[in-house]
């Protein structure tokens, strides 16, 4: 069946700009994860959700990012006036419940470049 | 959350048992061990989940001391295509599982 897919796969973006990020789960996943993968680094866990609730924002870096998720499905991530430290790689994820216990399911990510 | 240790890197030979440990000396009673592989320019992909003891799949196993502080992730016989960088998570019903630097793993011809 089809995985979990992002996009743009790719954005360049001028700083001060907004950026939106777009994910598609697997369908029937109820959790869905959000990512920031800087180069040579490990994964930064951002937000997730449990159906369309995001119970913990702690993990968002600024007051600059938000996320929303609507049907139990489709995702966004929103940059509000991007800046340069901004530039990584953004992952979502999907499994079916929210645990450590559940194989979570990676889209491709969205390579996120800020001049 | 516990945190864990694991190789910046390691390099190994096609044809060759591999064996990653990671060392997760705070982990709870009710922590599974998780490992991920990835890819460049690709996300994670699952690779095996143990509680304690051994566990065996298609593609690795895991072996999991009696006091669960550490795991050996276990790659029998390697290919050049096993070159990635592997990562070691623990967690149970947490959501917010501690991504660390991974392992990454090279394999030469």
């Amino acid at each position: 069946g089809a995985g979990v897919s992002q996009s743009p796969s790719n954005k360049v973006t001028e700083k001060g700009k907004d950026v939106e990020l777009r994910c598609d789960p697997i369908s029937g996943h109820t959790a869905l994860y959000w990512y920031r993968q800087r180069l040579g680094q490990g994964l930064e866990f951002l937000i997730y959700f449990q159906g369309n609730s995001a119970p913990d924002k702690s993990g968002l870096p600024s007051d600059r990012f938000s996320a929303e998720r609507t049907g139990e499905s489709v995702s966004t991530l929103t940059i509000q006036r991007t800046q340069q430290e901004d530039s990584a790689v953004y992952l979502c994820a999907s499994s079916l419940r929210v645990a450590g216990l559940y194989e979570q399911y990676f889209g491709p990510g969205t390579r996120l470049t800020v001049t | 959350l516990a945190k864990t240790t694991q190789p910046i890197s390691m390099d190994s030979y096609e044809g060759q048992e591999v064996n990653i440990t990671c060392s997760h000396n705070n982990i709870a009673t009710n922590d599974y061990i998780t490992w991920y592989q990835q890819f460049p320019s690709q996300g994670p992909r699952f690779i095996i989940q143990g509680y304690k003891t051994k566990v065996t799949n298609e593609v690795a196993s895991l072996f999991i001391p009696a006091d669960r502080k550490s795991s050996t992730l276990s790659l029998p016989r390697v290919s050049l295509s096993d070159t990635a960088v592997y990562y070691c998570l623990v967690g149970d019903g947490n959501y917010q599982l501690i991504w660390g630097a991974g392992t990454k793993l090279i394999i030469k011809p």
